[in-house]
């Protein structure tokens, strides 16, 4: 099955500064490769996502980038800002595992302003 | 977007009995699924739910602790049975909606 590998599994960094969460897959025909973060007592919340027929994806200050023959992908934040500050998950979706996504271990961001 | 509710948001139970977890969604979804998330750590997939079948269990989980219901599009429900002090934790409902995954709220379980 699909494991997915995440680094830093914590990272802080001064507000306006940028923050790269990296991951590995195993899977690939993983296709779909999602971003969620989670505030603390919240539910995840998905905030950019990218499937395996682009390179890059961009909203605003977050930004995703897909490197399919090197099964890795990376979130990147810009200008960070102290409400950034959660646990973000990676997660990818292989088109055998039955719609289901796999985790990574979660990265905690820590901007401190 | 799909709209996720749960009930109960929290629970504080006692060990060998049984909690009902219930979980609604705003829009009919042929994908749900029961995750579990243990303090500090990341999401693990309990099982999906399918309508109308028995639910697809992820290894090391079994349909006798973790019986799950999905009697329509809309509506699943998880029991956590003979609960022990290591089921404490979040329980996660997750469905797909136009290709995308959301969650809802969480019910969070604390066994003494």
């Amino acid at each position: 099955g699909e494991n997915v590998e995440q680094h830093p599994s914590t990272l802080s960094v001064q507000e306006g500064d940028s923050a790269v969460i990296k991951c590995t897959y195993s899977d690939s025909a993983s296709n779909y490769f999602p971003w969620y973060k989670q505030e603390l007592g919240k539910r995840p919340q998905l905030i950019i996502d990218i499937r395996s027929n682009v390179g890059e994806k961009k909203d605003q200050r977050i930004a995703v980038t897909l490197n399919k023959t090197a099964k890795h992908f990376s979130l990147h934040i810009t200008e960070t800002q102290p409400e950034d500050s959660a646990v973000y998950f990676c997660a990818a979706r292989g088109r055998n595992a039955g719609n289901m996504l796999t985790f990574g271990g979660g990265t905690r961001l820590m901007v401190k302003p | 977007s799909a709209v996720i509710s749960q009930k109960p948001s929290r629970d504080i139970c006692q060990r060998g009995t049984s909690l009902t977890i219930q979980c609604q969604v705003d829009s009919q979804v042929t994908m749900m699924f029961w995750y579990r998330q243990q303090p500090g750590q990341s999401l693990t997939l309990i099982a999906t739910a399918n309508q109308g079948s028995e639910a697809t269990y992820e290894s090391g989980f079994v349909i006798d602790k973790f019986p799950i219901s999905r009697p329509n599009l809309t509506f699943s429900t998880l029991t956590v049975s003979n609960m022990s002090p290591e089921d404490s934790s979040i329980y996660l409902c997750s469905v797909e909606f136009l290709e995308t995954q959301y969650f809802g709220p969480g019910t969070r379980l604390l066994v003494l």
